[in-house]
C-alpha cells in the first residue's frame, strides 16, 4: 500500500528554534500533500494544502510567514516552524494524494513538536 | 463553511459489546471516508463509501452511507480491545480538501 513517510518523529528543542519537518510519498508521486495540527483529544486541522511546484494554500488563520511549505518534488514536501515558541508545541501530520481531488489520503507518523 | 460532525465524543464499553458512532454533514458528500488513529499514532484509512445507501463490512465492522449522502456510521460487532482508538469520519470540501469529524474516542474495558 501507499506508504507516507515523516520525519522526524519527535523533536524537543528551545523557544526561538526553527524546526524543519518533511513528509515524502516513498512509493508514489503526490501531486497533493497536506499538513495538519492536532492538538490533545482533538480532531485534526488542516493547516495547508501543498501543491508540487505552486504556493502552498494555507488555512484562515494559519500565518504562513510562521509556517513555510515547500513542494519542491513530487515526492517530498517540507513544513518550517519558524521561530517556535511553546505555543507552537503540537502534533503535526502530512498526508499525501496520489492523485489531485482522488482520496484517500495517506498519513505519515506524524510529528511530535515540543518547544521549551 | 461545510461542516462534519461526529457523535458520541466518547465511548466506554465493555468487551464483547457492541459500538457505534455516528457522522452528519451539513452538505452532501460526493464520499465518506473512515480513519482509526490509535493512542499515539497516526489517522489510518479504513475503507471509503461512495455510493448512496451503501453498505460494506470488514470482519466486524460495518460502514454504512445514508441514501442523501449526507450521514454515515461506523458499527463495531463485539469489541475487542484492539478496538481502542479515535474514529474519525471526512468528507471532501469542493476544493478537495477533507472535512474531519471531532472523532470518536473508543475505550474498551477488558
Amino acid at each position: 500500500g501507499a506508504v507516507v513517510s515523516q520525519h522526524p518523529s519527535r523533536v524537543i528543542c528551545k523557544s526561538g528554534t526553527s524546526v524543519k519537518i518533511e513528509c515524502r510519498s516513498l512509493d508514489f508521486q503526490a501531486t497533493t500533500m497536506f499538513w495538519y495540527r492536532q492538538f490533545p483529544k482533538q480532531s485534526l486541522m488542516l493547516m495547508a494544502t501543498s501543491n508540487e511546484g505552486s504556493k502552498a494554500t494555507y488555512e484562515q488563520g494559519v500565518e504562513k510567514d510562521k509556517f513555510l511549505i515547500n513542494h519542491a518534488s513530487l515526492t517530498l514536501s517540507t513544513l518550517t516552524v519558524t521561530s517556535a515558541h511553546p505555543e507552537d508545541s503540537s502534533f503535526y501530520i502530512c498526508s499525501a494524494i496520489r492523485d489531485r481531488g482522488k482520496q484517500p489520503q495517506h498519513f505519515g507518523d506524524g510529528t511530535r513538536l515540543s518547544i521549551l | 463553511g461545510q461542516q462534519v460532525m461526529q457523535i458520541p465524543q466518547y465511548q466506554h464499553v465493555q468487551e464483547g459489546e457492541d459500538f457505534t458512532t455516528y457522522c452528519n454533514s451539513s452538505t452532501t458528500l460526493s464520499n465518506i471516508q473512515w480513519y482509526k488513529q490509535r493512542p499515539g499514532g497516526h489517522p489510518v484509512f479504513l475503507i471509503q463509501l461512495v455510493k448512496s445507501g451503501e453498505v460494506k463490512k470488514q470482519k466486524r465492522l460495518t460502514f454504512q452511507f445514508g441514501e442523501a449522502k449526507k450521514n454515515s456510521s461506523l458499527h463495531i460487532t463485539a469489541t475487542q480491545t484492539t478496538d481502542v482508538g479515535t474514529y474519525f469520519c471526512a468528507g471532501p470540501s469542493n476544493t478537495g480538501k477533507l472535512i474531519f469529524g471531532q472523532g470518536t474516542t473508543l475505550q474498551v474495558k477488558p
